[in-house]
C-alpha cells in the first residue's frame, strides 16, 4: 500500500531563517506531486506540482522553491523566511495523469516569528 | 481565483441529523471531488463524481452533480459526532492538467 510522509510535523522558524520541508511516497512510482499551503480557517492555495524528477511548476509567485531530486521526494525551501510564511503546509501524490484522487500527508504547521 | 465554493462556511447539528453542504464552480470540469479533513490533519478523499454522472452514493454519503447550475452537493446522512470536520469541494477544471483546485470549506459540527 502507498504511504506519504512529511517531516517535520510542526516547526518554529525566526523571520530570515531558511527552511526546507521534506515530503516522501511510498508504494508507488513516477507519482505526481503537490505542495499546499493552507491559512488557519481556509481553504488550500497550490503552491507547486511536479510531474517528474526536476520538474517543477510553480502557481504562485513567492519567495518559496521546490525540488524533487528522487521520483518520490519532494522538498519545499525558503532562503529567507517571511511571516506571512506562517501556515500549515500539505504534501500529495496522485497518479493517472492528476486527474484522479490526490492522497495528503499529514501536514507541516510552520509558525514563523 | 477560487474555483470552488462551499456553503455554508459552517454548519451545526445534532448526531442522527442529516448534513447538506454545497459546491459552487465556474468552470467547466472533469470531475469534482469531495474531502474531509479533522483539525490539524491531512485531508482525506471521500468521493470523486465525473462531469458525466449526476449522483454518486458511498456508504452514508451522497453527491449530486449538476453541470448546468455548476453546482455540487454533498449530504450526510444520520450524521455522527465522528464526522465532525471541514469539509471541501475540490475541482478538476477542463484544461487544468494535474490541478485540482479546493474551495474554502464547510465546518461541520454534529453535537452528540
Amino acid at each position: 500500500s502507498q504511504t506519504i510522509h512529511q517531516w517535520p510535523a510542526t516547526l518554529v522558524q525566526p523571520v530570515g531563517s531558511p527552511l526546507s520541508l521534506e515530503c516522501t511516497v511510498e508504494g508507488t512510482s513516477n507519482p505526481n506531486l503537490y505542495w499546499y499551503r493552507q491559512a488557519a480557517g481556509r481553504g488550500l492555495q497550490l503552491l507547486f506540482y511536479s510531474v517528474g524528477i526536476g520538474q517543477i511548476s510553480s502557481e504562485v509567485p513567492q519567495n518559496l522553491s521546490a525540488s524533487r531530486p528522487q521520483d518520490r521526494q519532494f522538498i519545499l525551501s525558503s532562503k529567507k523566511l517571511l511571516l506571512s510564511d506562517s501556515g500549515f503546509y500539505l504534501c500529495a501524490w496522485s497518479s493517472g495523469g492528476g486527474r484522479e484522487t490526490q492522497y495528503f500527508g499529514p501536514g507541516t504547521r510552520l509558525l514563523v516569528l | 481565483s477560487q474555483q470552488g465554493e462551499e456553503d455554508p462556511q459552517a454548519l451545526s447539528i445534532q448526531e442522527g441529523e442529516n448534513a447538506t453542504m454545497n459546491c459552487s464552480y465556474k468552470t467547466s470540469i472533469n470531475n469534482l471531488q469531495w474531502y474531509r479533513q479533522n483539525s490539524g490533519r491531512g485531508l482525506v478523499h471521500l468521493i470523486l463524481i465525473r462531469s458525466n454522472e449526476r449522483e454518486k452514493h458511498s456508504g452514508r454519503l451522497r453527491v449530486t452533480l449538476d453541470t448546468s447550475k455548476k453546482s455540487s452537493s454533498l449530504l450526510i446522512t444520520a450524521s455522527r459526532a465522528a464526522d465532525t470536520a471541514s469539509y471541501f469541494c475540490a475541482t478538476d477544471a477542463a484544461g487544468s492538467n494535474y490541478k485540482l483546485t479546493f474551495g474554502k470549506g464547510t465546518l461541520l459540527t454534529v453535537n452528540p
